[in-house]
């Protein structure tokens, strides 16, 4: 099975920089998913990690290690409009491409 | 491409009542995958196909919820008889094959059983 823990919640003022922890147990690994999802809104992907060390897309960043089942979200600049919740998922070894959930952490960005 | 879409968007029915979910996925991705979200518990997975045909449906809550993908183009999720505890919101999603692909949200269907 998998289990995917992240904080519920996290509060963080605009300007600044956030840093959104996961950690993960699966019985297979193929790849670590962060996801934006707007309140009333669809998830939207952010980024994927499948190798060890951080990934760099614009404002957002995400990093990954596997040999302790751990990731991170770095949100730098932070702007109101990142407000959200981010979730966390991890996708199961194998030829398929079951992808696993965490409850997402409810950021909210103050002035 | 018109992303992944779902219908309808709202849907209220009475307990007990039969309600049918509909998705269509992007066109040329042969995962598809529906989920559920609710305050308490999340986005949980309860089925997903690969190719049309089920893959894992170990997500699914019981008998009164089944799943069909007739063809590449289509996918239902029917809940019957539904119940009060049903009400969350349903995601549709869809990838490609591959390693390295993430999965293409619909806009979801909120589902009120009374």
């Amino acid at each position: 099975g998998q289990n995917i823990d992240q904080p519920t919640e996290m509060t963080a003022t605009e300007g600044a920089i956030v840093q959104i922890n996961c950690t993960y147990q699966t019985s297979g690994f193929n790849g670590l998913f962060w996801y934006q999802q707007h309140a009333g809104e669809a998830p939207t992907f952010l980024s994927y990690n499948v190798l060890d060390g951080l990934e760099e897309k614009g404002r957002f960043s995400s990093f990954l290690s596997r040999s302790k089942g751990y990731s991170y979200l770095l949100l730098k600049e932070l702007q109101m409009k990142d407000s959200a919740s981010y979730l966390c998922a991890a996708r199961g070894a194998g030829g398929y491409q079951k992808v696993t959930f965490g409850t997402g952490t409810k950021l909210q960005v103050i002035p | 491409d018109a992303g992944v879409i779902q219908s309808p968007r709202h849907e209220v029915t009475e307990m007990g009542q039969e309600v049918t979910l509909r998705c269509k996925p992007i066109s040329g991705h042969n995962s598809l995958f529906w989920y559920r979200q609710t305050m308490m518990r999340g986005l949980e997975l309860l089925i997903y196909f690969n190719n049309n045909v089920p893959i894992d449906d170990s997500g699914m809550p019981e008998d009164r919820f089944s799943a069909k993908m007739p063809n590449a183009s289509f996918s239902t999720l029917k809940i019957q008889p539904s119940e009060p505890r049903d009400s969350a919101v349903y995601f549709c999603a869809s990838s490609r094959a591959g390693p390295h692909t993430e999965a293409f949200f619909g806009q979801g269907t909120r589902l009120t059983v009374v």
